[in-house]
């Protein structure tokens, strides 16, 4: 069974500061990982989605990387702003039956 | 953002009630989810569903049942509630199963 951890659970950073949120898997047999920000109340945004075959995918100030051997993802947020508070979960997908598996999520401060 | 809305919002009810929510979709997309969120669990899939009246258990689908006779709706039912399914509900589609999934506001429900 896919066991996705992600720590620490949360982070408080000065605005400006550059984020690094890290994401865990125990099976490295995965067909996709996919990271999404949850704002309180709402429901879940798709940030990136890489794909296995790849090694990073990148939209604006968020880069992802992701290194299937080590079972690991490593989200950077550059330039942190108060907007991006929020909590940022990932999940990966199984080749077998394209379920997600969830993380617990980072819960993330900017503060002004 | 995809058409996805969750009904109710909210719901407050007693234990042994029956009590059904609602995901309702103007996407067409084939595949739709529900998750439950739970404080340090992550979501977890309960059901899904990929096509008009076929769908499958997920990870925590004891207690739980769905039906989907219309592409555009899905209704998971909890035949009698208890507190332990106190959670907050998330419903899911995607237009192929390997793809990013798109998620719902939420049904946050409470069982006395």
């Amino acid at each position: 069974k896919q066991e996705v951890t992600q720590i620490p659970a949360a982070l408080s950073v000065p605005e400006g500061e550059n984020l690094v949120l890290n994401c865990s898997f125990t099976d490295s047999a995965i067909y996709n990982l996919q990271w999404f920000r949850q704002d309180p109340g709402k429901g879940l945004t798709s940030l990136l989605l890489i794909q296995s075959s790849q090694r990073e995918q990148t939209s604006g100030r968020l880069n992802a990387s992701l290194d299937k051997s080590s079972g690991r993802s490593t989200l950077y947020i550059a330039a942190s702003q108060p907007g991006d508070s929020a909590t940022y979960l990932c999940a990966v997908i199984s080749p077998n039956d394209y379920k997600l598996s969830f993380g617990a999520g980072t819960t993330v401060t900017v503060r002004a | 953002d995809a058409g996805i809305t969750q009904s109710p919002r909210h719901k407050v009810t007693e234990t042994g009630t029956p009590v059904t929510l609602r995901c309702h979709q103007t996407e067409n997309h084939r595949y739709m989810y529900w998750y439950r969120q739970d404080p340090g669990h992550g979501l977890r899939l309960i059901h899904y569903s990929y096509g008009v009246k076929d769908t499958d258990k997920g990870e925590v689908s004891d207690g739980y049942s769905v039906s989907r006779s219309k592409t555009e709706d899905f209704l998971l039912t909890l035949e009698s509630a208890t507190s332990s399914q106190t959670s907050v509900y998330f419903c899911a589609i995607s237009g192929r199963d390997r793809q990013p999934q798109h998620f719902g506001d939420g049904t946050r429900l409470s069982i006395l």
